[in-house]
């Protein structure tokens, strides 16, 4: 079965000091991995995905396969990545398309 | 472009009653999921439509279906609604709905059932 664990509930940062939220998955095969997250009052939205390894509002994330995890990092945190950050997967390729989402990780920035 | 339109936004019904809640994907998405959301379980899958077939089933009970039309809009039905079923029910589409596809969400039906 797949499953995505982040292991910290909440996690308090000062402005500027490294931020990394943790995600840990289990799936057979090579999933498709994705951070999503959600402001106060906005939908969730796509943050990154592994496969474009792009770097997002200074937010990245790689894939380690050996350690199943895709974590998420950003060398100097804002005021503005407070926020619900999930992360997801799904199997590859079209017809599979079911995401499993980790139950989240509320980053909070202290000014 | 336009988001992702969930109505209605907020819904209260009592207990044995059934729901039908409405998702609009984004124009030329194909493929609309349905999600809830508590405060226990997090989001969990619900199903995947795509082309007006369902594709992926998540493990929920029978009483909680739902269908797609021609022009890609979908509907989730609950039905004989138990306390339980009180969350917040989130659809997202996507083009293929394949893998590394973005999923757009929407903001989410608010159920409460009484």
């Amino acid at each position: 079965a797949q499953r995505v664990t982040q292991p910290e509930k909440l996690l308090s940062v000062f402005k500027g000091a490294p931020v990394e939220l943790k995600c840990n998955y289990s799936y057979s095969g090579s999933p498709e991995l994705f951070w999503y997250v959600q402001y106060s009052r906005q939908r969730l939205q796509l943050l990154l995905r592994h496969i474009s390894r792009e770097s997002i509002k200074g937010f990245t994330a790689d894939l380690n396969k050996g350690e199943t995890s895709f974590h998420l990092k950003k060398p100097f945190a804002q005021e503005e990545d407070s926020a619900m950050y999930y992360c997801a997967l799904t199997g590859p390729g079209a017809g599979s398309y079911q995401l499993t989402f980790g139950k989240g990780t509320k980053l909070s920035v202290i000014p | 472009k336009a988001g992702v339109t969930q109505t209605p936004r907020y819904l209260i019904k009592t207990r044995g009653q059934q729901v039908t809640l409405s998702c609009s994907p984004i124009s030329g998405h194909r493929s609309v999921s349905w999600y809830q959301q508590t405060p226990g379980q997090g989001l969990q899958f619900l199903f995947e439509y795509f082309s007006e077939t369902q594709r992926n089933k998540g493990n929920f009970p029978g009483r909680f279906s739902g269908r797609q039309f021609s022009n890609s809009r979908s509907e989730m039905n609950v039905s004989t609604l138990e306390l339980g079923d009180s969350a917040l029910y989130l659809c997202a589409s996507s083009f293929t709905g394949g893998g590394g596809t973005e999923a757009f969400f929407g903001q989410g039906t608010r159920l409460t059932v009484v």
